[in-house]
């Protein structure tokens, strides 16, 4: 069975700094997708990033990237200029026959 | 484009009470499906999930149970709600797991009283 896990309960960060979000899974499916979700206070899953554990080069999308380190099995995400729409929950998830999902990061940016 | 819908989005129920949840799909054929629970302050965690019409692998035992009528439409439900049923329901789907996405319903928030 797959293991999530996110150490941070909460964090908070200044406006315009970055923050780095901690996620260490385990499986031993040889081949997985790991996935980061924003949750805001609204409910919806927000789809941030995605990165294939065969994928050479860390994933970016804009303001979000993801630090991959397969042998550690980490997949931490990286918030850079943090604006306050940035508070929310942060999930990160691995894929099976399904998403497994930790337990969150309650992230909330201050002016 | 596709889309994802779930209703009801609100509802509050009495302990014993039946429930429905219903999601449907638009846009696409033969998805994966998937229904989620949320407990307050909780990460989401998997109940069912579903890769064909008729056909529903169960993850926690509860006093839950889905089905999945037509290609599109997955349905939740449960004869006798318990207060522990309390939480936020949420229905995805995915066409393959090449794509990488996840995609999610709105949500259904249940109070059970």
């Amino acid at each position: 069975a797959q293991k999530i896990t996110q150490t941070q309960p909460g964090m908070f960060v200044q406006e315009k700094e970055a923050v780095t979000l901690d996620c260490t899974y385990d499986t031993s499916d040889p081949s997985y997708g790991l996935f980061w979700y924003k949750q805001p206070s609204s409910g919806e899953m927000i789809f941030l990033i995605y990165q294939g554990s065969y994928d050479q080069q860390n994933a970016t999308e804009g303001r979000y990237s993801l630090n991959f380190q397969k042998a550690r099995k980490s997949a931490n995400l990286v918030i850079s200029a943090s604006q306050l729409g940035d508070s929310a929950m942060y999930f990160c998830a691995v894929s099976g026959y399904a998403l497994n999902f930790g337990k969150g990061t309650s992230l909330l940016v201050t002016p | 484009s596709q889309t994802i819908h779930q209703w009801p989005a609100t509802l509050v129920q009495p302990v014993g009470s039946p429930l429905s949840l219903e999601c449907t799909v638009e846009g696409t054929s033969n998805p994966n499906l998937y229904w989620y629970r949320q407990a307050a302050g909780r990460g989401l965690q998997l109940l069912f999930y579903s890769v064909g019409i008729g056909q529903i692998s169960s993850e926690v035992p509860q006093n839950l149970s889905a089905s999945r009528p037509q290609d599109r439409q997955f349905i939740l439900s449960s004869k006798k709600l318990l207060l522990s049923d309390s939480g936020f329901y949420l229905c995805a789907w995915i066409q393959g797991w090449a794509t990488g996405e996840l995609f999610f319903g709105e949500g259904s928030r249940l109070t059970v009283l």
